[in-house]
């Protein structure tokens, strides 16, 4: 079946560091792919997104890379702070379906 | 707006109990959506509601698992009987059809089943 999955479970980097997630999806029919950070203790927050036709995004120190070719997806934190350690997870949605489907995550950690 | 309230934050009970969780969603949402969270499967949809209607429960593990939303701004997750699998996080998340791809979670409810 199709699925959104994760390459590295755990991403540790030195504060003031640029973090990089990824993420492989194999749904081409995807309309939108997301980006959600959860902290410890709470729910998912969305970060930041990109529509299909969009290759790249960009937010408040986060950018979002999408590659249609190799069906991959990146998340870049730019100056990595204590606050940005959490899990993160990507999604994907849109091609007819109201819900979204999650990866596994990635637990980015941040060392002083 | 408080945003997405979920009760109760923990819950502990015994296998073959009935478990309810609540949620209710942002106001003015349309969209309500109920998550598993577990570390071997991670976050996996359940059902969701649009405008109170379920439209789409084929997350919904089994017949002992069952949700209902009478109303906009009230949902439940039923489980009779628990099991010990069902021991994860539950999340609830709402959301508007426009923007379908920001869904607001809540803080979730931890449930161990015994």
């Amino acid at each position: 079946g199709e699925s959104v999955g994760l390459h590295l479970p755990t991403l540790s980097v030195q504060e003031g560091d640029n973090s990089i997630i990824n993420c492989a999806y194999s749904n081409s029919a995807s309309d939108y792919f997301i980006w959600y950070k959860q902290e410890s203790g709470k729910g998912p927050q969305f970060i930041i997104d990109i529509r299909s036709n969009m290759d790249k995004r960009q937010g408040q120190r986060v950018t979002v890379l999408l590659n249609k070719t190799v069906k991959h997806l990146s998340l870049q934190i730019a100056a990595t702070q204590p606050g940005d350690s959490a899990v993160y997870f990507c999604a994907e949605g849109g091609g007819g379906a109201d819900g979204l489907t999650f990866g596994k995550g990635t637990h980015l950690i941040i060392q002083p | 707006d408080a945003g997405v309230i979920q009760s109760p934050r923990h819950e502990v009970t015994e296998m073959g109990q009935e478990v309810t969780l609540r949620c209710k969603p942002i106001s003015g949402h349309d969209y309500l959506f109920w998550y598993r969270q577990t570390m071997m499967r991670g976050l996996e949809l359940l059902i969701y509601f649009n405008n109170n209607v379920p439209i789409d429960d084929s997350g919904m593990p089994e017949d002992r698992f069952s949700a209902k939303m009478p109303n906009a701004s009230f949902s439940t997750l039923k489980i009779q009987p628990s099991e010990p699998r069902d021991s994860a996080v539950y999340f609830c998340a709402s959301t508007q059809g426009l923007a379908k791809n920001i869904q607001y979670f809540g803080a979730g409810t931890r449930l161990s089943v015994l």
